[in-house]
């Protein structure tokens, strides 16, 4: 069984610091990686993806990747009140599809 | 261009009922998804179309589960008789084919589903 494991949280983390999130994955075959946010009663929301190894970059956010000990992360700096969300780490997988971890509810507190 | 549209938002409904949902694709995406997310949980893919073939149903409880896709664009997902561990929120999501595992799918808003 394939599966994208995190910790389930709560993460709580005080206005502009840094919050950190992680998730490990099972199939070796996996390439891309995926974050999404998840807002309560809302549908989940793609915030990143990431392909290779190392650190990518995009505003507030990084996503890192170690495929060796398959291991993907979320950075985010100057952690806001608006980014209290869940966090979804997802894989891809065979034909296209890409399965989902359970999420890390993350709450920045001012 | 016009988002994943899905309805209804919200259902309620008794268990041993039926209850049916739709799904309309972004426009010239052939691949179609329906996932299903219990609170607390994260989604957990119950089919796949390309087109209107079934590439995965593995998970979907088809003693209860159905869905199809016609035409190869819209789709509907019926659960009949509903149990009361079907309530969740059932997400559409569509990419162009093959795209998916390069940049990851869209949702729809969901159609939260409440049994009671």
């Amino acid at each position: 069984q394939k599966e994208v494991e995190q910790n389930s949280g709560p993460l709580s983390v005080p206005e502009g610091a840094i919050a950190s999130l992680n998730c490990t994955y099972s199939d070796r075959g996996s390439q891309s990686f995926f974050w999404y946010r998840q807002y309560s009663g809302k549908s989940p929301e793609l915030i990143m993806f990431i392909y290779s190894n190392g650190d990518k970059e995009d505003g507030r956010f990084t996503a890192q990747l170690n495929k060796a000990s398959q291991y993907v992360s979320l950075l985010i700096r100057d952690s806001q009140p608006s980014d209290s969300a869940t966090y979804l780490c997802a894989a891809d997988s065979s034909a296209s599809k890409i399965i989902f971890g359970s999420g890390t509810r993350l709450s920045i507190r001012p | 261009e016009a988002g994943v549209a899905q309805s209804p938002r919200y259902k309620i409904i008794e268990k041993r009922q039926s209850v049916a949902f739709w799904c309309n694709p972004i426009s010239g995406h052939a691949t179609l998804y329906w996932y299903q997310q219990i609170l607390g949980q994260g989604p957990k893919l119950l089919i796949q179309f390309q087109n209107n073939g079934v590439v995965d149903d593995s998970q979907l409880p088809k003693d209860r589960f159905s869905a199809e896709r016609l035409k190869g664009v819209d789709s509907t997902l019926k659960i009949q008789p509903a149990k009361l561990e079907d309530s969740a929120v059932y997400l559409c999501a569509s990419s162009l084919v093959g795209e998916a595992s390069l940049y990851g799918y869209t949702f729809g808003s969901g159609t939260r589903l409440t049994v009671v």
